[in-house]
């Protein structure tokens, strides 16, 4: 199975900062990679698919870039909303897997 | 509008079998390429894709859990089922069901709103 490593776990920022959400896949998956954000109770939410393609209705302050096995999702300029768990996902060969998820905290 | 919701019970015992059903609307089962997926997420820990199945009836499965899963799907009913053999206490988790992107790549563009099963005697 592919192995996605996020970092950092875990940080602290504040609204305003341009942050940066780093993925790394233990083998190439070409651009099949998607970024979801989780907030507490609830379902994780559709952010970028093929690595950088924004999907429907997500701030265009949220990007995503890489290709192969080394991937970054920016948020361009934190918005009290953004605090949450955002995780990566791989889709380019089954078993389909995740990263261990990385929590953005205010600091 | 899409939806998806799962139901099931709430408290399984160890090794019994757990079956959750999610019900979607909003798009149709029998659509090309069209598929659903289970994952599930034990409290405070990460995301884990158990399985998928599509219209064509293309199924795959979680290589560390196959031998305990099924999943299979009531067009009729626009109903996806998931059943897990052998419960233990450590599937205790949120199980979601989620739609596979609409062009049949498997990264989840709506998501059900979960449902906790806990796993206890």
């Amino acid at each position: 199975a592919i192995r996605m490593t996020q970092s950092p776990s875990s940080f602290s920022a504040s609204t305003g900062d341009r942050v940066t959400i780093t993925c790394r896949a233990s083998q190439g998956i070409s651009s099949y990679l998607a970024w979801y954000q989780q907030k507490p109770g609830k379902a994780p939410k559709l952010l970028i698919y093929a690595a950088s393609t924004l999907q429907s209705g997500v701030p265009s302050r949220f990007s995503g870039s890489g290709s192969g096995t080394d991937f970054t999702l920016t948020i361009s300029c934190l918005q009290s909303e953004d605090f949450a768990t955002y995780y990566c996902q791989q889709y380019y060969s089954y078993p389909i897997t995740f990263g261990q998820g990385t929590r953005l905290e205010i600091k | 509008q899409v939806t998806l919701k799962e139901s099931g019970p709430v408290l399984v015992k160890p090794t019994e079998t757990l079956t959750l059903t999610c019900t979607v609307s909003g798009f149709s089962l029998s659509n090309a390429r069209m598929g659903v997926s289970w994952i599930r997420q034990p409290p405070g820990k990460a995301l884990e894709w158990l399985a998928h199945i599509f219209s064509n009836d293309e199924k795959s499965y979680s290589t560390s859990l196959k031998s305990r899963l099924t999943i299979s799907k009531d067009t009729s009913k626009s109903q996806v089922v998931l059943t897990m053999t052998n419960m233990d206490p450590v599937d205790t988790a949120t199980y979601y069901c989620a739609r596979i992107a609409i062009t049949g790549t498997p990264y989840f563009d709506y998501w059900g709103q979960g449902t906790l099963v806990t796993v206890s005697s």
